[in-house]
């Protein structure tokens, strides 16, 4: 079966740089979240995409932004990256949330160091 | 807005025994969804075992189940015969209906012991 697709699955960036990160959702599936584990860490959300518009938002940084394009594969867009932003990056996706399936499935994420 | 909280940082198992794991939630939803993911070494998210809030019936998949007390806000997760490679972090998450993020808990980190 298809699963949800990250790239790159790894990144290494300079502070200050900036960094965009893709998912791919399963085929069909209409709702992409972003979370963020740092080291050590529960995953935390970010943000949430249902038919390209923002559907939720968590502790999501203003130096990021990400959006949902046509084809439902979503882009986190990393501006001024800093040490602390060194983490697994996973991205979800599922079928809409306010039906009977609210499963979200994970990607393998992006780990990403800042240098 | 949910809140999970997971006790037991780190506990052990030898294996083929039987262990479990606690999990303690709030939320303010009437219907809401309660979760267990595996994430082993490898850092990927593996869906264990899922909760409707509204069901009564306790989840079971093959030698996974969770013991769901509505009222106490209780979700634990046990393990039977425990094998070698049920050796993860596992994470507790709560999700509200119609909501669009999944609530992690601490994690505890499980190892089986040969």
């Amino acid at each position: 079966a298809a699963g949800v697709i990250q790239s790159p699955r790894h990144l290494i960036k300079e502070k200050r740089e900036t960094a965009t990160l893709k998912c791919y959702p399963i085929p069909r599936h209409d709702t992409v979240y972003w979370y963020q584990q740092g080291p050590g860490q529960d995953p935390q959300f970010l943000i949430s995409f249902y038919e390209k518009m923002q559907s939720d938002k968590g502790s999501i940084p203003d130096r990021f932004s990400a959006q949902q394009f046509s084809d439902y594969h979503s882009e986190l867009n990393m501006s001024s990256l800093e040490l602390g932003d060194s983490a697994l990056y996973f991205c979800a996706s599922s079928l809409d949330p306010s039906g009977l399936y609210n499963e979200q499935f994970f990607g393998p994420g992006t780990r990403l160091t800042v240098l | 807005a949910q809140t999970v909280t997971q006790s037991q940082p780190e506990m052990s198992v030898q294996e083929a025994e039987t262990v479990t794991l606690s999990c303690t939630y709030d939320t303010s939803e009437n219907n809401y969804y309660l979760f267990w993911y595996k994430q082993p070494p490898s850092r990927q998210m593996i869906l264990v075992i899922r909760q409707e809030a509204y069901k009564q019936q306790n989840a079971t998949e093959n030698r996974f189940s969770v013991n769901f007390q509505k009222a106490a806000k209780s979700f634990s997760l046990k393990i039977s015969d425990s094998q070698l490679g049920d050796t993860a972090m596992y994470f507790c998450a709560c999700e509200g209906a119609g909501s669009y993020q999944l609530t992690f808990g601490k994690g505890t980190k499980l190892s089986v012991i040969p």
